[in-house]
């Protein structure tokens, strides 16, 4: 079964600066998905970004960017002039390609962002 | 944007009663999951439904669980008789097609006494 560690509960940056949230999975597939979810304190779950397994190039959105390291099984992302408003619980999730595809969570990093 | 409305939002109940938590996914969706997430805790897979029927469950998905989508469009998790640690906030996501993202909605608060 596939498993994603979180290692950082909880991270804090400074107003403008970057912060890296950092996710390593298990799996022996070679085709799936990732993604990071925000969940703010309205507990909402919202969808930052998404990569695709097959993709080398890294996603990136906006101020959001992943570092995907494939055979490290490691995902990381980056906020860049970080924001009040960025302020959540991020979750990294994995998903495999086809049927049996529900997403597997880590345990969160909440994101404390200082002004 | 459409979304995902969940209802309703906050459910308070006494151990032993049943609840229906209810969903209305987007409407060409057909991908549709309940998740769980304990206070503080990490977001937890319950079922995931596809064509009328579970393609998936997990072990807390037990016999006090079940799923239907009655009218073709509602689709609901209903739990026969909830116990103190059915606390939680409960998610519905669906999703239209294989490769698509998961879109959440805003959650039901359920607290058991």
């Amino acid at each position: 079964a596939q498993t994603v560690t979180q290692s950082q509960p909880e991270m804090s940056v400074q107003e403008a600066e970057t912060v890296t949230l950092s996710c390593t999975y298990d799996t022996s597939e070679s085709d799936y998905y990732l993604f990071w979810y925000k969940q703010p304190p309205s507990r909402q779950m919202i969808l930052v970004i998404r990569q695709e397994a097959y993709k080398q190039q890294n996603a990136t959105e906006n101020r959001f960017s992943v570092n995907f390291q494939k055979a490290a099984k490691s995902f990381s992302l980056k906020i860049s002039d970080s924001q009040l408003g960025d302020a959540a619980m991020y979750f990294c999730a994995y998903r495999s390609v086809g049927y049996r595809n529900k997403l597997v969570f880590g345990a969160g990093t909440i994101l404390r962002v200082k002004s | 944007e459409p979304e995902v409305t969940q209802t309703p939002s906050h459910q308070v109940t006494q151990m032993g009663q049943e609840v229906i938590l209810r969903c209305v996914p987007i409407s060409n969706h057909l991908y549709f999951y309940w998740y769980r997430q304990i206070l503080g805790q990490k977001v937890e897979f319950l079922v995931s439904f596809y064509n009328n029927e579970i393609s998936e469950k997990s072990e807390i998905f037990d016999d006090q669980f079940s799923v239907e989508r009655p009218d073709g469009s509602n689709f609901t998790l209903k739990i026969r008789s909830t116990k103190l640690e059915d606390s939680a906030m409960y998610f519905c996501a669906t999703r239209a097609a294989s490769g698509s993202p998961l879109h959440f909605g805003n959650g039901t608060r359920l607290t058991v006494t």
